[in-house]
């Protein structure tokens, strides 16, 4: 089945950046876009962008763009985000979703979250 | 920057039906927004439960349904269990580019 474990939790301080992993298994790598989704503790979704593992293709949200970098690793199945210059608004969980073929990219299967908390 | 808009709350009681809809600032949602809904119980990730309006996942248990009511979309809980008891964000596809719902919080009560 789909799997998709994430690293652990980090803490910033303002002005710095932070890569988080996303690790795959079940499927095959390159067949599905893959999705970063945020959520400040306590509110809605927001979604940042979007990677096709299979050519490294991105499509990041206008909020984000120029501050976050989305990459993969074929050869691990791993999928990484990589966001600076924090502030602490970015503290947030980061989940990396997907899983599916259809058009447009669906959010099938989740990630645990990866909590980030950025002190001024 | 379109905004999703859902219901912030509603309670609905052991075996009863409730409707949640999600609306778009942008006018009517249709198909081509490709609505999916999405589950989230405090401290986990959200679970898939309905994409394109109406197909269920493979897990998603048969009392949720997906519809276009009206202007909206709809997903709605019938015969609901004290599990469904959840925070449910709905999700619209403009252009490629897809906005989450405001969310509802389900209190089964």
């Amino acid at each position: 089945q789909v799997r998709l474990e994430q690293s652990g939790a980090e803490l910033r301080r303002s002005g710095a950046s932070v890569k988080l992993s996303c690790k795959t298994s079940g499927y095959t790598f390159t067949s599905y876009n893959m999705h970063w989704v945020r959520q400040v503790p306590g509110q809605g979704l927001e979604w940042m962008g979007f990677i096709n593992p299979r050519f490294g293709g991105t499509f990041y949200a206008e909020k984000f763009q120029g501050r976050v970098t989305m990459t993969r690793d074929t050869s691990t199945s791993t999928l990484y985000m990589e966001l600076a210059s924090l502030t602490s608004e970015d503290t947030a969980v980061y989940y990396c979703a997907g899983g599916s073929d259809r058009h447009p990219p669906g959010f099938d299967y989740w990630g645990q979250g990866t909590l980030v908390t950025v002190s001024s | 920057q379109t905004v999703v808009a859902q219901e912030p709350s509603l309670t609905v009681s052991p075996g009863g039906t409730v409707t949640l809809t999600c609306a778009s600032s942008a006018g009517r949602v249709t198909s081509v927004n490709s609505p999916s809904w999405f589950q989230q119980k405090p401290g986990q990730a959200p679970r898939a439960l309905i994409y394109s309006t109406n197909n269920r996942h493979s897990w998603t248990p048969a009392r949720f349904s997906g519809s276009l009511v009206g202007d909206n979309a709809a997903l709605t809980l019938s015969g609901v269990l004290a599990d469904d008891e959840a925070e449910y964000f709905c999700l619209l596809y403009y252009s490629g580019t897809p906005v989450f719902g405001t969310g509802t919080a389900v209190t089964v009560l």
